[in-house]
Formats: structure tokens, C-alpha cells, sequence
């Protein structure tokens, strides 16, 4: 089993809809989990982090983090052509020290 | 804005040559990271600095890979010999502190490596 797994995609919404980005873990243990947004040929750019359980709103972006599930998702609302991207999740594991991240999802805005 | 530097952008090499990487993490940050992303994966841990010591190398083939960052500052990444399973994307990242729930990388631009 991976440490972190996302569906690779390509997640495809249309312009305007909100796109789902889900991500599930498998260290009970870890504390906190990260979503980058990463642009084909370009580094990864940190969108937000979550830590306690719940939603995280940021503009456009809620994070949402259940541990007893172990899985952490982003939500993108009025999704853009320009939020085309590969969103990965990253969670922070070995005892807080490492961050893994997962194979990331293409999500594609069409108009 | 600080950034963190990584310098070539793109390097072609031949296998069995030698190449480095270079990284400048944003001023003050003492953890510095080196990753490997392949195409279609994630980036991958290569080795993680505190200042000038290793707190992770677990997964740098250390027989071909080296990493230092003597004065606790800037890094460099090497590779000899290079093989054709080394073309990937080499990405730097720095942060301020690790281990905390706040914890936050930044990356730099990344070099990516085509080895022919």
C-alpha cells in the first residue's frame, strides 16, 4: 500500500463547477497534509495546509481533513481554465519529519 | 519575494558523466530538501539538511549520488555516474523549520536532467 494515494486522473470540469480532489493516507500517526498545485513543467507551489480535522477555507480552496478515514481532500469552487493542473497531495510523516507526496491528480477546466 | 535558487534549469549529459546541482534556499531557512520527480510521479526525498547535517538520506543511492551543504547555506546535488533512469526533474526545497504542524516547503524552479 502507498503512503499516499490519489486517483491520477485526468479530473475534467467544466468552467464554473467545483472540482473534487481526494487523497487518502496510510500513517494513522501523521499530523499534518499539504496540497500543491504544480503547472506541467514548472515546481511545486503550495496551495494550503491542514492539520486538525474539519474544513479549511481559503478563497476558492477548502481543505477538508478526516482522520478517522484518513483522507484529506481539496475542493476548488468556480473552477478555472487556469487552475488546469496537477494537484498534489503531500502529508507529513516519520514522526513529523518527511513529507511524501502522492502521484497528484491532473485536473482539466474546460470551457 | 524570496525564492529559492537552483541553478542549471536544464542539463543534457551522457551516462556515464558526472553532474551537479546547485540549490540557494531562501535566506534563513535552515532545512534544505533535495528531490527526484519522475514524470507522472511525485517528487521523491533524496536527502534532507538541518543546517549543515544530514537528518535524511535513506533514500540517495549512495553509490552514484552525493549531497553536501557545508556552510549550513547553499547545496550541491552530484551525480557519478549518470544513468538513463536518472532523467527526471531535481527539485530544491527549503523551509523554516520542520516537524511542527505549521511546517511549510518551498521549492525552487528545479533542474531538469535529460541523460542520453
Amino acid at each position: 500500500q502507498k503512503e499516499v494515494e490519489q486517483n491520477s486522473g485526468p479530473l475534467s470540469v467544466p468552467e464554473g463547477a467545483i472540482a473534487s480532489l481526494n487523497c487518502t493516507y496510510s500513517d494513522r500517526g501523521s499530523q499534518s497534509f499539504f496540497w500543491y498545485r504544480q503547472y506541467s513543467g514548472k515546481s511545486p507551489e503550495l496551495i494550503m495546509f491542514i492539520y486538525s480535522n474539519g474544513d479549511k477555507e481559503d478563497g476558492r480552496f477548502t481543505a477538508q481533513l478526516n482522520k478517522a478515514s484518513q483522507y484529506v481532500s481539496l475542493l476548488i469552487r468556480d473552477s478555472q481554465p487556469s487552475d488546469s493542473a496537477t494537484y498534489l497531495c503531500a502529508v507529513l510523516t516519520g514522526g513529523g519529519n518527511k513529507l511524501t507526496f502522492g502521484t497528484g491528480t491532473q485536473l482539466k477546466v474546460e470551457l | 519575494e524570496a525564492e529559492v535558487a537552483q541553478s542549471p534549469r536544464y542539463k543534457i549529459t551522457e551516462k556515464s558523466q558526472a553532474v551537479a546541482f546547485w540549490c540557494d534556499p531562501i535566506s534563513g531557512h535552515a532545512t534544505l530538501y533535495w528531490y527526484r520527480q519522475i514524470l507522472g510521479q511525485g517528487p521523491e526525498l533524496l536527502v534532507q539538511f538541518q543546517d549543515e547535517s544530514v537528518v535524511d538520506d535513506s533514500q540517495l543511492p549512495k553509490d552514484r549520488f552525493s549531497a553536501e551543504r557545508l556552510k549550513g547555506v547553499d547545496s550541491t546535488l552530484k551525480i557519478q555516474p549518470a544513468e538513463l533512469g536518472d532523467s527526471a526533474m531535481y527539485l530544491c526545497a527549503s523551509s523554516l523549520i520542520f516537524g511542527t504542524p505549521s511546517y511549510e516547503q518551498y521549492f525552487g524552479p528545479g533542474t531538469r536532467l535529460t541523460v542520453t
